[in-house]
């Protein structure tokens, strides 16, 4: 069976600091990987996406990239943290393919920016 | 512009009354329609999925139901342990999702 992992599980960093957060599945290969973003009490905003290793789609403009250097891992990164980037960061994979699939969620990074 | 907007925002009930959570939805070609269950603190968790109107999908004491332009999470004779926010979400290209902004169901014993 596929499983999803994120971590850290939460993070305090001071603005102005860099940010890695990493996200890995297992059981299956070459899926769809998603990065999102979830303000308190707001639905999911979806930053990044990516159908394979080194292909990379961003949604929002900001200060944030993301990172696929292997088919199974993803990564989210900051040269330079903001307090806006507070949030709770999830990840989630998708079989390949052209059709709609469900999109399975990991268990989230609380991030907190002070 | 595909958009999602769910209601009402917040939504308590006693144990055992029952009701419904609204989605409604404007999208250029649906591509499926995802229902999600988010606990506090954790990612959210796939409860359904629908592709076409007049479909309906059950789990326990959930039922979903879609129409063109809306979809309708029913739940029956609800449980404290029901209390979550649902999340719903369509599909657009590339297997992308647009969520909406959620439903925070509590349950009162």
């Amino acid at each position: 069976s596929q499983t999803i992992h994120q971590w850290p599980a939460t993070l305090v960093q001071p603005v102005g600091s860099p940010l890695s957060l990493e996200c890995t599945v297992e059981g299956t290969s070459n899926p769809n990987l998603y990065w999102y973003r979830q303000a308190a009490g707001r639905g999911l905003q979806l930053l990044f996406y990516s159908v394979g290793i080194g292909q990379i789609s961003s949604e929002v403009p900001q200060n944030l990239s993301a990172s696929r250097p292997q088919d199974r891992q993803f990564i989210l990164s900051s040269k330079k943290l903001l307090l806006s980037d507070s949030g709770f960061y999830l990840c989630a994979w998708t079989t390949g393919g052209g059709t709609q699939e469900t999109q399975y969620f990991g268990p989230g990074t609380r991030l907190l920016v002070l | 512009e595909d958009q999602v907007t769910q209601s009402p925002e917040a939504l308590r009930l006693q144990e055992g009354e029952s009701s419904s959570l609204n989605c409604s939805y404007t999208v250029s070609g649906l591509r499926g329609l995802f229902w999600y269950r988010q606990d506090p603190g954790k990612g959210p968790e796939f409860l359904f999925t629908l592709y076409s109107a007049g479909e309906e999908k059950e789990k326990e004491r959930l039922k979903a139901t879609l129409t063109k332009k809306e979809s309708f999470l029913h739940i029956t004779a609800p449980k404290p342990e029901d209390s979550a926010t649902y999340l719903c979400a369509v599909g657009q290209g590339a297997q992308k999702l647009v969520f909406g902004q959620g439903t925070r169901l509590t349950i009162n014993p």
